[in-house]
Formats: structure tokens, C-alpha cells, sequence
């Protein structure tokens, strides 16, 4: 098995700040993404990568950066923050893009806008 | 655009009694659906129920069942007899096997009541 750990569980920031989030898996799998949960919205995606070095946009991508740099971590910037975007960010991982596989998710981190 | 619909977002049911959660799904793009139900138990990560990538079968798990019923564009999750270990947040999510990413539903969160 492996396991999917996302730093900080909650990041508090001001408006107008760049804030950063950071996710590590060991099951060394290909592909990774960011998912936005909102209540009463469900799971918006907002980047994905499927290689090192690689990143592709997702539904939600504006206001937002990501980086890849290594295959067992992928990080998500928010790159100013905004109230109407408090929100839980869900990192998950699988196999290969897309397809059939199975999405492996981190417990979430909670970004709280003061 | 390909997407999910969940239409109850909180469901109560009696322990011992039968359960179903709705979910249709719209794919416009090229391709075949994959359909997937996660859970996210209280205090835990989301994680995977089952799943179904060719039409007309049955995923089950936990006494969980869900059929992809392609006339209907359904993946309905039912169970014959909840216990109050279920209690938690489902939601339903579709890929196609051209290569999209995951999309879900908005959710549905379950209470499982003595």
C-alpha cells in the first residue's frame, strides 16, 4: 500500500497573499491532481500532472499555479488569495491518466482566508 | 461538457432498511464511461467504493452495488440493508476511457439512524 500526505491540514492566510500547498505520495504512481471541494459543489479539478515536469489545466485552473518537480510530489499555489475561496483541496493520485484507475486522495487541506 | 448528476444531497435512512442513491451522468465527449462511487467515512480520506468501466455490469463492495445501465445513463448505488457504519458521503464520479480525468457528482451524504 502507500499513502498520500498533504502539508499543511490547514493553511490560514490573508487576502492578496500567494499561498502554497504541498502533497507527497509513495505509490510511486504516474499521475497526480488537485481537486477543489466545495460544499454543495462536489470535486472541481484544478490541475493535473501525468509526468514529472508536466502539468495540464484543469477545470478551475485561473488563479491558481502548480508545480511538479519530482514524480512523488506535486504542489498547488494559490496566487492570491480570496475570500470566496475558502475552500478543502483534495490531492489525489493514480496508475496512469485518467481512464479506468482508480483515484488514491490525501485527507484534504483547508484553506481559511482572514 | 461530460458531467455528473447527484441529485439528493443529504439522505436519512432507518438501520435495516434498503438504500438508493441517485446518480445519471452526461458524456459528450468520444468514448466509453468508466463510473465510479468514493466514500469519505467521518474522520477519513475519500476513497473508492466501486467501480464499473463496461456497460451493463455490476460493481459491488461492502454490500454495496451499483450497475451501469448505459439506456439510462444511471450508476445508481444501492444497498438491501444499511447499518450505521455507513453513514458517511458518497459521491459519483465518470471518466471516459478516451483519456478524461475524473469528474463527480456534488455528493450525497448519507445518516444511517437507529
Amino acid at each position: 500500500g502507500g499513502i498520500i500526505t498533504q502539508t499543511p491540514k490547514f493553511l490560514i492566510g490573508q487576502e492578496g497573499q500567494k499561498l502554497t500547498l504541498k502533497c507527497q505520495q509513495n505509490f510511486n504512481h504516474d499521475t497526480m491532481y488537485w481537486y477543489r471541494q466545495d460544499s454543495g459543489k462536489g470535486l472541481r479539478l484544478i490541475y493535473y500532472s501525468i509526468t514529472e515536469n508536466d502539468l495540464q489545466k484543469g477545470d478551475l485552473s485561473e488563479g491558481y499555479d502548480a508545480s511538479r518537480e519530482k514524480k512523488s510530489s506535486f504542489s498547488l499555489t494559490v496566487t492570491s488569495a480570496q475570500k470566496n475561496e475558502m475552500a478543502v483541496f483534495l490531492c489525489a493520485s493514480s496508475t496512469r491518466t485518467h481512464s479506468g484507475n482508480t483515484l488514491y486522495f490525501g485527507e484534504g487541506s483547508r484553506l481559511i482566508v482572514v | 461538457g461530460d458531467s455528473v448528476t447527484q441529485t439528493e444531497g443529504q439522505v436519512t435512512v432507518s438501520e435495516s432498511k434498503s438504500l438508493i442513491i441517485n446518480c445519471t451522468y452526461s458524456a459528450t465527449s468520444i468514448g466509453y464511461p468508466n463510473l465510479f462511487w468514493y466514500v469519505r467515512y467521518p474522520g477519513e480520506g475519500l476513497q473508492l467504493l466501486l467501480k464499473v468501466i463496461t456497460a451493463g455490469q455490476k460493481g459491488s463492495s461492502r454490500g454495496f452495488e451499483a450497475t451501469y445501465n448505459k439506456e439510462a445513463t444511471s450508476f445508481h448505488l444501492q444497498k438491501a440493508s444499511v447499518q450505521e457504519s455507513d453513514s458517511a458521503v458518497y459521491y459519483c464520479a465518470l471518466s471516459l476511457n478516451s483519456g478524461t480525468y475524473q469528474r463527480f457528482g456534488t455528493g450525497t451524504k448519507l445518516q444511517v439512524v437507529p
